[in-house]
């Protein structure tokens, strides 16, 4: 099966940048979702990425490589309210069209 | 503004009790998942289901049934609730409009039981 792998916590300072990376058995591979999650919500939908490269949205940018099962997602500017966890999920290629989750990465954002 | 609803954001439950968890979407998806996720296990699929009476066992569905009558709702049953099953339950709903892919996700269900 599919195995997702992301750190389990960050920290970081307001208006840095912070990057936080997923990696993910590339077998089978379809796409690669992010979503955020702040504590007791249900996860909001941050991006997309199927081809290689980076997909830059607002402060938000998506990087993926599939040759290397990689992905990033890195937050420019960081704002108190980006404290979340944040969630990397792969869609595999089997048809169910459902994703397969990392346990997630709780960011927490400091003054 | 696609839209996907759970009937209860928090529920209490006993053990043994017949749980009926309800989610609609208003945008016509033919996809719809049922997820559970518990700390430190990330998300985990129960069932899904690809269209209108179809339904498919994820990956987690044992102590669970559900029922997908109409498009827009998609309904998970816990036959005899346990506490094992003290869990946040997530629905979503799928779309690929011009070849992008995109889930959606309701607010969730916290269930406890006791």
């Amino acid at each position: 099966g599919q195995n997702i792998d992301q750190p389990t916590e960050m920290t970081a300072t307001e208006g840095a940048i912070v990057q936080i990376n997923c990696t993910y058995q590339t077998s089978g591979f379809n796409g690669l979702f992010w979503y955020q999650q702040h504590a007791g919500e249900a996860p909001t939908f941050l991006s997309y990425n199927v081809l290689d490269g980076l997909e830059e949205k607002g402060r938000f940018s998506s990087f993926l490589s599939r040759s290397k099962g990689y992905s990033y997602l890195l937050l420019k500017e960081l704002q108190m309210k980006d404290s979340a966890s944040y969630l990397c999920a792969a869609l595999m290629d089997t048809g169910r069209r459902a994703l397969t989750f990392g346990s997630g990465t709780r960011l927490q954002v400091q003054p | 503004d696609v839209k996907v609803t759970q009937s209860s954001r928090y529920l209490v439950k006993r053990t043994g009790e017949k749980v009926f968890l309800e989610c609609v979407q208003d945008m016509d998806h033919e996809n719809m998942f049922w997820y559970r996720q518990d700390p430190g296990l990330g998300l985990r699929l129960i069932y899904f289901s690809y269209d209108v009476k179809m339904k498919e066992k994820g990956d987690i569905p044992e102590g669970y049934s559900v029922s997908r009558e109409k498009k827009e709702r998609f309904s998970l049953i816990l036959e005899s609730a346990s506490t094992n099953q003290t869990s946040m339950y997530l629905c979503a709903s799928r779309t690929h409009a011009a070849g992008r892919e995109t889930q959606y996700f309701g607010p969730g269900t916290r269930l406890l039981v006791l």
